[in-house]
């Protein structure tokens, strides 16, 4: 079936390196990779998407790597600070039918200490 | 711009007793709704997505079922609790874009505790 494995679930870095997150998915038809950010208690914000035609793209500190023919992807945030502090949901999409069905992976909670 | 509203904040409800969460979207029409759920330190379960007035479909089989009497506007309801149903319920909205995909945009969300 259709599944997004994500990893590390945890993860912990100090303030000012690179964090690392990455997600493999199953459903060759996907071609939509959006990233989400959830603070604790608050609703997932999208933060950086990135399309299959696309192998990189780079927003600011955050940056997505897709990789079609492996079927990964991957967030890189670099310069760390204690407001990246998150729950951060990786998710593989493709158009079914007429609606965005989106699997997403099971989060990764990470912790930048100052 | 767009917005969407989702109430209550929180719910304390007990076992047996019904439930409407209620979802509107501003700024946008036709637009796809879904319900999510989200259980304590778990990922994004997809509930129920609709596509237009009463289209509603169903990802899992479960207590709960859902309406679109308005084209803004997603309810989420059941007719009665179970303890199982506590957790996170997100609305969100995705653009018709007649096969171009478009990111979900969640509401604030609703704690529902079933005691």
């Amino acid at each position: 079936g259709e599944n997004v494995e994500q990893h590390p679930s945890t993860l912990s870095v100090q303030e000012g390196d690179s964090a690392v997150i990455k997600c493999t998915y199953s459903d060759s038809a996907s071609n939509y990779f959006p990233w989400y950010k959830q603070e604790l208690g608050k609703r997932p914000q999208l933060i950086i998407d990135i399309r299959s035609n696309v192998g990189e793209k780079k927003d600011q500190r955050i940056a997505v790597t897709l990789n079609k023919t492996a079927k990964h992807f991957s967030l890189h945030i670099t310069e760390t600070q204690p407001e990246d502090s998150a729950v951060y949901f990786c998710a593989a999409s493709h158009m079914k039918t007429s609606y965005d069905k989106v699997i997403f992976g099971p989060g990764t909670s990470l912790s930048v200490i100052p | 711009s767009q917005t969407i509203h989702q109430w209550p904040a929180t719910l304390v409800q007990p076992v047996g007793s019904p439930l409407s969460l209620e979802c509107t979207v501003e700024g946008t029409s036709n637009p796809n709704l879904y319900w999510y759920r989200q259980a304590a330190g778990r990922g994004l379960q997809l509930l129920f997505y609709s596509v237009g007035i009463g289209q509603i479909s169903s990802e899992v089989p479960q207590n709960l079922s859902a309406s679109r009497p308005q084209d803004r506007q997603f309810i989420l309801s059941s007719k009665k609790l179970l303890l199982s149903d506590s957790g996170f319920y997100l609305c969100a909205w995705s653009r018709d874009r007649f096969g171009l995909n478009s990111p979900l945009h969640f509401g604030n969300g609703t704690r529902l505790t079933v005691t």
